[in-house]
Parts: C-alpha cells; structure tokens; sequence
C-alpha cells in the first residue's frame, strides 16, 4: 500500500529557534500533499494544501510566513516552522495523495515541543 | 465552505456490540467520504472510503452507509473487539487531483470494553 514517510517523529527545542519536517512519498507520486495540525484529543486542523511546483495555499489564519511549505518534488514536501515558541507545540501531520481519485494517506507525525 | 458534523464525540461498548458512527455535511457538491481511525499518537489510517455514486459499501466488519438526499453518512462496527478502540474521523471532500480538499469531523473516541 501507500507509503508516507514523515521525519522527524519527535522535536524539543528552544524557543526561537526554527524547525523542518519532512513528509515524504516512498511508493507514489504525491501530486498534491496536506499539512496538518492536531491538538490533543481534537480533530485535524488543515494548515495548509501543496501541490507539487506551486505555492501552497493557507487555510485562514494560518500565517505562511510561519509555517514555510516547499513542495519542490512528487514526493517531498517540507514544513519548517520559523523561530518557533512554545504555542506552536503541537502535533504535526502530513498527508500525500496521488492523482485521480487516490485517497490520502497520512504520515506518522512529528511531535513539537517548544521549551 | 464544506461543514462536516460527527456525532457521537465518545462512543462506549462492550465487546461484541455494535457501533455506529454518524456524520452529516452541508456541501451537496461533496462526492468521497473517508473514514480514517486513529490509535492514540499514531497516524490516521484509512478504513474505508465511499463514493457518491455508491449507497452502501462495506469491508467484513466495518460498513458504511451513505444518504446523499439528507446529506449523511455512518460508519458501521459489526463486533467490537478491543483492538477496535481508538479515535475515528470522517471526511467528506469533493473534487480530484488539485482540487481535492478534505474536511474533518471533529472525531468520535470509540472505547470497546472486554
């Protein structure tokens, strides 16, 4: 089945400081991937919808200056978090789908936390 | 834009019962509904999925039931069993390729009691 590898599965670090997570496709071209983020016992918050070559496009409130989306190739996406702060701990998931009527499957997340 | 309800927010059973979990969305334009299950801390993975061209889909244990007229559609455990026990979400979404844009229900933590 598809496969989606995320990296890194769990981040600390200090406050200011800024992080990259890597959501990659092992088996498929990801034409279009997800980010997403999920506070305890909530639901899935997208943050933001790439498709590969173009700029991402930002769900409402979220700051893209903040939140930098590179999707650079079919099966790479990165997420890097600018100069982080402790509100923006979190758990962070993407997600790939392939074209067509594919479905998307998610990665295994990356847990922030911001000291 | 698309507004996807999931209720129950907790659902408890015993092993062996039946669960059943209902959404209800607002876009009538919407055409694919996912259900994903999420074990705590890891990723969503998809269970089942249904088209609009389709009423009724199911995979051994677990069916789903779509109505597109009242604009719901449920998810069905035949059987519980612990290993059942995790949090679920819908989805509904329509378009493909570039366009396709899930939204998520709030999710419902399902407890299957041995």
């Amino acid at each position: 089945g598809a496969v989606v590898s995320q990296h890194p599965s769990w981040v600390i670090c200090k406050s200011g400081t800024s992080v990259k997570i890597e959501c990659r496709s092992l088996d498929f071209q990801a034409t279009t991937m997800f980010w997403y983020r999920q506070f305890p016992k909530q639901s899935l918050m997208l943050m933001a919808t790439s498709n590969e070559g173009s700029k991402a496009t930002y769900e409402q409130g979220v700051e893209k200056d903040k939140f930098l989306i590179n999707h650079a190739s079919l099966t790479l996406s990165t997420l890097t978090v600018t100069s982080a702060h402790p509100e923006d701990s979190s758990f962070y998931i993407c997600s790939a789908k392939g074209g067509g009527n594919q479905p998307q499957h998610f990665g295994d997340g990356t847990r922030l936390s911001i000291l | 834009g698309e507004n996807v309800e999931q209720h129950p927010s907790t659902l408890s059973v015993q092993e062996g019962d039946s669960a059943v979990i209902k959404c209800t969305y607002s876009d009538s334009a919407s055409n694919y509904f996912p259900w994903y299950k999420q074990e705590l801390g890891k990723r969503p993975q998809l269970i089942i999925d249904i088209r609009s061209n389709v009423g009724e889909k199911k995979d051994q244990r677990i069916a789903v039931t779509l109505n597109k007229t009242a604009k719901h559609f449920s998810l069905h455990i035949t059987e519980t069993q612990p290993e059942d026990s995790a949090v679920y979400f819908c989805a509904a979404s329509r378009g493909t390729g570039g366009s396709y844009i899930p939204t998520f229900g709030r999710g419902t933590s399902l407890i299957v009691h041995p």
